[in-house]
């Protein structure tokens, strides 16, 4: 079993439509989550960052983090052509070791006009 | 600010040959990273470097080398390249709220 399981794309989602992203982890101790974007042949760079049980809100970005279950997602709310991307969970620890994130393999979305 | 800057952006070598991927942050972050991406997959950290004088094993490390040159850069060290080293190599920074600031990557392609 992977350390950080994404569900497998690809997503395809109409322009307007909300965009589920999913990711479970299997350490618990884990108190860290991102999810970054990455467009084709570019860098990641960071859109969200959860620490604690609950939705954390940015525009039309919502994280949501259940640790009991082991479970992080992404909503994206008025998905646009620009959301094309793939997207990437990221969940790791806190304080000395903080950075040292296991990534998931990634969900690539696809938001058609 | 440049923010992360790697070089260079591709490279190709020979099995055997060697190189150094160079990196530097102009945001005096303590902490860098180096990844590599291969195609469909996420990012798999092969060292990092928590401040300056420290480098650690990431999931990752064998057949690489790393150093710390100062605060602003890390470098990476193939000594003797593999095809299974063929990747994207992703080198980022940290500020202590774990938010990585990556550079634009090296695609390095061994034959």
């Amino acid at each position: 079993q992977k350390e950080v399981e994404q569900n497998s794309g690809p997503l395809s989602v109409p322009e307007g439509a909300i965009a589920s992203l999913n990711c479970t982890y299997s350490d618990r101790v884990s108190q860290s989550f991102f999810w970054y974007r990455q467009y084709s042949g570019k860098s990641p760079e960071l859109i969200m960052s959860i620490y604690s049980n609950g939705d954390k809100e940015d525009g039309r970005f919502t994280a949501q983090l259940n640790k009991a279950s082991q479970y992080v997602s992404l909503l994206i709310r008025d998905s646009q052509p620009s959301d094309s991307a793939t997207y990437l969970c990221a969940v790791g620890p806190i304080g000395t070791n903080a950075g040292k994130s296991t990534f998931g393999d990634g969900t690539t979305l696809t938001v058609k006009p | 600010n440049a923010g992360v800057t790697q070089t260079p952006k591709f490279q190709v070598l020979k099995t055997g040959q060697s190189m150094t991927l160079q990196c530097a942050q102009d945001m005096n972050h303590n902490s860098m990273y180096w990844y590599r991406q291969d195609p469909g997959m996420g990012l798999r950290l092969i060292y990092y470097s928590a401040s300056e004088g420290t480098t650690d094993k990431g999931e990752v490390p064998n057949g690489y080398n790393v150093s710390r040159l100062n605060k602003r850069e890390f470098s990476l060290r193939l000594e003797s390249a593999a095809p299974s080293q063929t990747s994207v190599y992703f080198c980022a920074s940290r500020i202590t709220d774990n938010t990585q600031y990556f550079g634009p990557g090296t695609r390095l392609t061994v034959l």
